[in-house]
């Protein structure tokens, strides 16, 4: 069965530092392994995605994460935070089986602080 | 935690006719429902931001009068696929939210346009 892990319920983080969102996956085929935020009011947004290729892979607003299938983790980092970047983000993971669906992690509210 | 049921989890359907999905939020108001679709080996797009009451917001490139989307309560939104095609085959994914809380997600509803 699928499932994905955020363990951590909030990140806080000054503006400047670097921040890391973690994520860890279970799936019975190869992952493919999604990032989405959602700033308050909005739906959810697209960031990156891993399907294959390289590790680390970059998305939008700076955002990168880094595909480490040994310890079956996909955190997400970017290198300085911005005030802008406090939102809740969502891992999400599926197998690259034919037809199923996205399991999304239960979210990490990022908190980035003047 | 809260819980999302979505209905039904998978369908099938003949080319022409209509489809209904539900989303329901169990233990919560939902005051805003998102709903997604989830193209195979590729990432969710968001159809639609329904709030309770109001006419939903599409997104760009989304068909309002195929894709009818009613939020008549806090805790129900339909998502009406009609005249539908087998281009629609597809995973349609909710999301319900209330005011100022996160976003919980449905696990889903798989159609088959025959």
């Amino acid at each position: 069965a699928q499932s994905v892990a955020q363990p951590e319920d909030q990140v806080n983080v000054a503006e400047g530092n670097p921040l890391t969102v973690k994520c860890t996956y279970s799936v019975s085929g190869n992952p493919y392994l999604f990032w989405y935020v959602q700033y308050p009011n909005r739906g959810l947004q697209f960031l990156l995605k891993y399907i294959t290729g390289d590790n680390l892979v970059k998305g939008s607003y700076g955002f990168e994460a880094e595909f480490n299938k040994s310890q079956t983790s996909f955190h997400l980092k970017k290198p300085s935070a911005l005030v802008s970047d406090s939102a809740l983000y969502f891992c999400a993971v599926r197998d690259d089986q034919a037809g199923t669906a996205l399991i999304f992690g239960k979210g990490t509210t990022l908190s980035v602080s003047s | 935690g809260a819980v999302v049921s979505q209905h039904p989890s998978w369908v099938i359907c003949k080319s022409g006719t209509s489809v209904k999905i539900e989303c329901r939020s169990l233990d919560f108001q939902a005051t805003t429902m998102f709903w997604y679709r989830q193209f195979p080996k590729q990432s969710l797009m968001l159809m639609a931001t329904s709030n309770e009451g109001s006419k939903a917001t599409y997104e760009q490139g989304v068909e309002k009068d195929k894709f009818l989307i009613n939020h008549a309560s806090l805790t129900l939104s339909t998502l009406t696929v009609t005249s539908a095609h087998p281009e629609d085959s597809s995973f349609y994914i909710c999301s319900a939210r209330a005011t100022g809380g996160k976003a919980f997600f449905g696990q889903g509803t798989r159609l088959t346009v025959v």
